[in-house]
């Protein structure tokens, strides 16, 4: 399909653990933004990437987190020395520019 | 803090009837209000969205309601019918924030057939 793809799906650890997300946003999409959606709730930002600009990573909540873009597509979201409360739906979404955000489907991370 | 108020927080309609959702935002600086719906294990999908220079947008059965001077908007999906049944998200952004967005909690719509 032509959407944004997530991977993987779903990702059960330890805590303590290192975790990588990957997000393979829609072919041609220069904008790329990962959210996340703890239980329940509503979709928290996290960073986001637009070109070639330096990202915007004003909604990371710690530096356990980070993330990368590399060559203007595939993201990878880090979580370092993964604790429980790490928990929840990471979803990643793309666009043109600054039109609609498409999302794709999450990866569902459990931290034991 | 919690910049976009959603409510209700859960919502119980028949087939037919026109469930409204609302949603009240802080900054006045936002410029771009989109509706999501998300159906269980799937990413959000946009619904409609509308900018502050209208006061009201229709696209097939959804409707959003904008009020400015209230800084409130609302969603109102007409003819609702069972396959309606997700939930729906509210969000917010400023263009110059890079329309990062900024969501309400989430309004699970259940349509009774």
């Amino acid at each position: 399909g032509a959407g944004v793809s997530q991977s993987p799906s779903n990702k059960v650890t330890e805590k303590g653990k290192d975790v990588e997300l990957r997000c393979d946003p829609i072919s041609g999409h220069t904008a790329l933004y990962w959210y996340r959606q703890s239980l329940g709730q509503g979709l928290e930002f996290l960073i986001y990437f637009q070109g070639n600009s330096a990202p915007d990573k004003s909604g990371l909540p710690s530096d356990r987190f980070s993330a990368e873009r590399t060559g203007g597509s595939v993201s990878t979201l880090t979580i370092q020395r993964t604790q429980q409360e790490d928990s929840a739906v990471y979803l990643c979404a793309s666009s043109l520019g600054r039109g609609p955000q498409h999302f794709g489907d999450g990866t569902r991370l459990s931290i034991l | 803090q919690q910049q976009v108020k959603q409510s209700p927080q859960s919502l119980i309609v028949q087939k037919g009837g026109i469930p409204i959702i609302n949603c009240a935002y802080e900054n006045t600086a936002f410029d771009y209000f989109p509706w999501y719906q998300q159906f269980p294990g799937k990413g959000p999908a946009l619904l409609i969205a509308i900018r502050p220079d209208v006061s009201e947008k229709k696209e097939g059965r959804f409707t959003i309601s904008f009020n400015k001077s209230a800084k409130q908007f609302s969603l109102h999906i007409m003819d609702s019918q069972p396959g309606d049944s997700a939930t729906y998200f509210c969000a917010a952004s400023k263009r110059e924030y890079g329309h990062k967005l900024v969501f309400g909690a989430g309004t699970i719509l259940r349509v009774k057939s």
